[in-house]
């Protein structure tokens, strides 16, 4: 069966403080995994797409890798921010799925001042 | 603005009544979706299609009918609400599908509530 795990599914962290978050997946024969952002009440915000091809983005303070052979992809933040509090969710499309997502549980962060 | 827009933004409604939620994309995209987020917040596939074509069905009630009148719309009907139905509906839309590696666009999300 193919699933995405997200851990830890909460993290609160100072401001200012380099953080990681984990993505899992159970089959490395995918198409892409994309990284969003969901603020309460909100619909989902696209960070970061990596094509299996790749093994990293960046944009801006994000940084998002890419291991298929051990089904792992990690969201790197640096220097966060308040304003970066919000549940951050990998979704994986596995190859022969038609380009479905499927959706890890999510990480909620919380960034304190 | 260039967007996956859906309406409405909240609906409630009384079970047993029969509701539909529209979805719009102007993004040039062949490929559109319905997600269902859970009261635990999970997203799930419900349908997927491309130009006007069901080409995902992920085993949901019939009473869930999507529509595609052409490759820029998909509309969800649902009859006969039930209480579970409650949740966020989410459209979403992809250049393609099927051996491609595209990434999603997705609407602001209706929040569903059935009393």
């Amino acid at each position: 069966k193919q699933e995405v795990t997200q851990i830890p599914a909460a993290l609160s962290v100072p401001e200012g403080e380099n953080l990681v978050l984990n993505c899992s997946f159970t089959d490395s024969a995918i198409y892409n995994l994309q990284w969003f952002r969901q603020d309460p009440g909100k619909g989902l915000t696209s960070l970061l797409l990596i094509q299996s091809s790749q093994r990293e983005q960046t944009s801006g303070r994000l940084n998002a890798s890419l291991d298929k052979s051990s089904g792992r992809s990690t969201l790197y933040i640096a220097a966060s921010q308040p304003g970066d509090s919000a549940t951050y969710l990998c979704a994986v499309s596995f190859s022969g799925g038609g380009n479905k997502l499927t959706f890890g549980t999510g990480t909620q962060l919380k960034v304190e001042l | 603005d260039t967007a996956v827009s859906q309406t409405p933004k909240y609906l409630v409604t009384q079970m047993g009544n029969d509701k539909s939620i529209k979805c719009e994309q102007n993004l040039g995209h062949d490929t559109m979706y319905w997600y269902k987020q859970d009261s635990k917040k999970f997203l799930k596939i419900m349908f997927s299609y491309n130009n006007k074509e069901l080409i995902i069905n992920e085993t949901v009630p019939n009473r869930f009918s999507p529509k595609s009148p052409d490759k820029a719309h998909l509309n969800l009907h649902i009859n006969s609400l039930e209480l579970g139905d409650s949740a966020v509906y989410f459209c979403a839309s992809s250049p393609g599908t099927g051996g491609g590696s595209y990434g999603y666009t997705f609407g602001s999300g209706t929040r569903l509530t059935v009393v």
